[in-house]
């Protein structure tokens, strides 16, 4: 168990429907990070947050969105899904600030059919 | 952009023949560079940071080595529990990490 939580393991959702991915971080992590892994394109970087503020912005669709809460859990959120957006979901945290890795949750497995 | 290639895709080893994988990357500023192993359907499990060149870092069988333009992960004497995905990352001013596409390590009994 790496101590970062997502949930659901899996979602099977039909086209044009919303989904809401959850993650609880590290103790003590201020920082959450999401990606998307397909099998063609390997990890993406969708966005950051870093104590409940947006930091950076990878290839996120206008689709998709995220927040972070005072208790620093995310939510990323996506909308009007089409069959390309399954892929595996993982959130990732860190302390935040230079130098530091992130420690990887089990993803969340999205299929949309 | 920071760019991250890592070589070869695939990699099929005998248990104990010991290989390298390659990692070249190019970013402006590079604050760390991170190795990753991740088993299928699971997440990355961090394995080393390197901060400089000509640092290396060792975990069991594995040594990872960095230059100014690449690093390399060496598996030494693998063993079957040693087949994964094998990740390598960078981080820049923006502390976000770019993968490479990873290199798929089976190494056969």
């Amino acid at each position: 168990d790496s101590g970062v939580t997502q949930t659901p393991k899996h979602l099977i959702t039909a086209t044009g429907q919303r989904v809401t991915l959850r993650c609880s971080p590290r103790s003590g992590d201020l920082s959450v990070y999401w990606y998307q892994q397909s099998l063609d394109q390997g990890l993406q970087f969708l966005i950051q947050y870093y104590n409940g503020e947006e930091r950076a912005k990878g290839n996120i669709l206008e689709r998709f969105s995220a927040q972070q809460f005072p208790d620093l859990h995310s939510e990323l959120n996506l909308s009007s899904l089409e069959l390309g957006d399954s892929a595996l979901y993982f959130c990732a945290s860190s302390k935040g600030g230079q130098n530091y890795g992130y420690t990887f949750g089990s993803g969340t497995r999205l299929t949309v059919v | 952009e920071d760019q991250v290639t890592q070589s070869p895709e695939a990699l099929r080893l005998q248990e104990g023949e010991s290989s390298s994988l390659n990692c070249s990357y190019t970013v402006s500023g590079l604050r760390g560079l991170f190795w990753y192993r991740q088993d299928p359907g699971k997440g990355p499990e961090f394995l080393f940071t390197l901060y400089s060149a000509g640092e290396e870092k060792e975990k069991e069988r594995l040594k990872a080595t960095l230059t100014k333009k690449e690093s390399f992960l060496h598996i030494t004497a693998p063993k079957p529990e040693d087949s994964a995905t094998y990740l390598c990352a960078v981080q820049a001013g923006d502390y976000k990490l770019s993968f490479g596409a990873g290199t798929t390590v089976t190494v056969r009994a």
